[in-house]
């Protein structure tokens, strides 16, 4: 099956740091990447959604200056959380999508902002 | 607004029971809905996908059901085993004929006990 991973696993940073996360679709082209947060006990809520070559889209509500999206290739999207700071910490997970209609997951990355 | 709300935040079962999820949707016409399982600290894996006009799904013992005419959808996991302990999300594509966008429910909590 697809596999997509992501790096690093795990963060830890302190306040005013910058954070960058790597996604990769490892077998498979994906035309579009997905950025998701998922608070304790809450569900997935995407943040934006970007397609190779082109700037993202993001949704209501987040910051595109903080949070940087980058997919500049098939294979490769990299969020960056700018400036962070205690409440950006939360469990992001990126998702790929190679033309058909189901999205593969990563397995997502702790960032812990101290 | 739309919303999607999965009925239980838990579910225990003794093992080699049938689990039943349920999850319902308002003020939307998806035009699929998939279900995913999460481990803690892990991103969702992808089980299943019905499309808005199957009425159900297999896939080995799991079983899912889409009625859109209740605006809800059963996932059943037949001769439950303590492996399939897990958060079980499900997920309504926002937009018809667009890729992504994809809404997630809170999840529910399955332990399966031996």
């Amino acid at each position: 099956g697809a596999v997509v991973s992501q790096h690093p696993s795990w963060v830890i940073c302190k306040s005013g740091t910058s954070v960058k996360i790597e996604c990769r679709s490892l077998d498979f082209q994906a035309t579009t990447m997905f950025w998701y947060r998922q608070f304790p006990k809450q569900s997935l809520m995407l943040m934006a959604t970007s397609n190779e070559g082109s700037k993202a889209t993001y949704e209501q509500g987040v910051e595109k200056d903080k949070f940087l999206i980058n997919h500049a290739s098939l294979t490769l999207s990299t969020l960056t959380v700018t400036s962070a700071h205690p409440e950006d910490s939360s469990f992001y997970i990126c998702s790929a999508a190679g033309g058909t209609d189901t999205q593969y997951f990563g397995p997502g990355t702790r960032l812990t902002v101290l | 607004s739309q919303k999607i709300e999965q009925n239980s935040e838990a579910l225990n079962i003794q093992e080699g029971k049938t689990a039943t999820l349920t999850c319902n949707y308002t003020n939307y016409s998806p035009a699929y809905l998939q279900w995913y399982r999460q481990d803690p600290g892990r991103g969702p894996v992808f089980l299943l996908l019905i499309r808005e006009n199957e009425k159900e799904k297999r896939k080995e013992r799991l079983k899912v059901t889409f009625d859109t005419t209740l605006k809800q959808s059963l996932f059943h996991i037949t001769a439950s085993q303590p492996a399939d302990s897990a958060t079980y999300l499900c997920a309504l594509l926002r937009c018809a004929g667009s890729q992504g966008n994809l809404i997630f429910g809170k999840g529910t909590k399955l332990s399966v006990k031996p």
